[in-house]
């Protein structure tokens, strides 16, 4: 089962930030929270992640609680393209851990 | 960075035969994973799949339907036998990049079966 909550969907006007948040409250100490997103059924795209420190690349900031019960995935500046469901996983950081996909939530941006 | 390539990308085939769906990465991995993801829900692990050993299986998902083959480190087979209508979903195989990085997908294959 996953280990995340997300709410189902949330709607954000193009060129403002998006946050999306996520619970994670029995995370373990060694497992780190990812986000990947998928856009109308394609492949997902990794997006970011992080441990316990806040994460920041070219596509999105992530957020971690103090606690690391919960995060949030900001999109600064949201476009049209940014729509797509977004979902927030926790695992252990290297390889040989599968990936439990929850429901996500579905991000739409409007214009 | 691992690109993947998936075959074929959809298809439509009949209740009772077999698909045989390809993946191949352009860089040797240890492990890969295939993945069904069913109308209008999330992904959900089918099994993992090692070179040189036979591939592990979530719950709920059996070898003879779903039999994987993975005869080297850039290659492998799902194929989803005996198909029925409830088994149209997009299959998608899955690699990790390595230590502490992300995993990557392929397009995926969207699978009908009328």
């Amino acid at each position: 089962d996953a280990k995340t909550t997300q709410p189902p969907s949330m709607d954000c006007a193009e060129g403002r930030a998006a946050n999306l948040p996520c619970n994670h409250s029995t995370i373990s100490g060694n497992e780190y929270v990812y986000w990947y997103r998928q856009i109308h059924s394609q492949g997902p795209q990794y997006i970011i992640h992080g441990l316990k420190n806040n994460e920041t690349n070219e596509m999105a900031s992530l957020i971690i609680t103090e606690d690391r019960k919960s995060s949030t995935l900001i999109l600064p500046h949201a476009t049209l393209r940014d729509t797509a469901v977004y979902y927030c996983i926790v695992r252990v950081g290297w390889g040989s851990e599968k990936l439990v996909f929850g429901k996500g939530t579905k991000l739409t941006v409007n214009p | 960075s691992a690109v993947i390539s998936q075959k074929p990308s959809r298809d439509i085939c009949q209740r009772g035969t077999s698909l045989t769906i390809q993946c191949q990465v352009d860089s040797q991995v240890t492990m890969m994973f295939w993945y069904r993801q069913q109308p209008g829900q999330s992904l959900t692990l089918i099994a993992t799949a090692n070179q040189g050993s036979e591939a592990t299986y979530e719950s709920g998902f059996v070898i003879d339907k779903f039999p994987i083959s993975r005869p080297n480190l850039t290659f492998s087979t799902l194929t989803v036998s005996n198909m029925s209508p409830e088994d149209s979903s997009i299959y998608l195989c899955s690699v990790e990049g390595g230590v502490n990085t992300e995993a990557f997908f392929g397009q995926g294959t969207r699978l009908t079966v009328v």
